[in-house]
């Protein structure tokens, strides 16, 4: 069974640092892997999605890496605002054999605060 | 685009009433939506996954007369809690997948539904 860890559970950092998310799963078999934000008591934001071929993808200050083999990913946010201070998640979707949609496996996430 | 639209975002219902919560997505067709609970500071789990025009499959433990889903059209999914407890007051969240461009999009989700049993 796939089980996804982030570490870690809680971060809190001065407004303008550099910070690094780190997830972590149990089945290399992945067909994608996505990030996401979520605010108190809201739904999902997704921030970035990377396929099972994929090394890395960025979206502005937001840079997520994945190491497959290893079972790795990291959520890199450069420059931090006080306006990124939510909860982000990181889900994967295992791939099928047989074909069809998969729901995702998703940590516990990382509840990150920055200090204005 | 893929945005999902999920109604209502807050319910408060008297144990043992039944309650339905719609998932729609607005921009793309859904062949396949995802029901999710999430539990104070715990990680979303999934509970079923809405096939159109089919029974949806329940994820292990998750009693499907407890939680009936209907999925009737390509846009549309609902999540019926029957006879409602307090123990089934949760945070719930549908999701989509986007066919038509999912290499982009994978899973778009709605904004979630607070449901308070009393």
């Amino acid at each position: 069974k796939q089980e996804v860890t982030q570490i870690p559970a809680a971060l809190s950092v001065p407004e303008g640092e550099n910070l690094v998310l780190n997830c972590s799963f149990t089945d290399s078999a992945i067909y994608n892997l996505q990030w996401f934000r979520q605010d108190p008591g809201k739904g999902l934001t997704s921030l970035l999605l990377i396929q099972s071929s994929q090394r890395e993808q960025t979206s502005g200050r937001l840079n997520a890496s994945l190491d497959k083999s290893s079972g790795r990913s990291t959520l890199y946010i450069a420059a931090s605002q006080p306006g990124d201070s939510a909860t982000y998640l990181c889900a994967v979707r295992v791939r099928q054999s047989g074909g069809g949609a998969d729901g995702l496996t998703f940590g516990k996430g990382t509840h990150l605060i920055i200090q204005p | 685009g893929a945005v999902v639209s999920q109604h209502p975002s807050r319910v408060i219902c008297k144990s043992g009433t039944s309650v339905k919560i719609e998932c729609r997505s607005l921009d793309f067709q859904a062949t396949t939506m995802f029901w999710y609970r999430q539990f104070p500071k715990k990680s979303l789990m999934l509970m079923a996954t809405s096939n159109e025009g089919s029974k949806a499959t329940y994820e292990q433990g998750v009693e499907k007369d407890k939680f009936l889903i209907n999925h009737a059209s390509l846009t549309l999914s609902t999540l019926t809690v029957t006879s409602a407890h307090p123990e089934d007051s949760s945070f719930y969240i549908c999701s989509a997948r986007n066919s038509v461009s999912r290499s982009r999009y994978g899973y778009t989700f709605g904004s979630g539904t607070r449901l308070t049993v009393v």
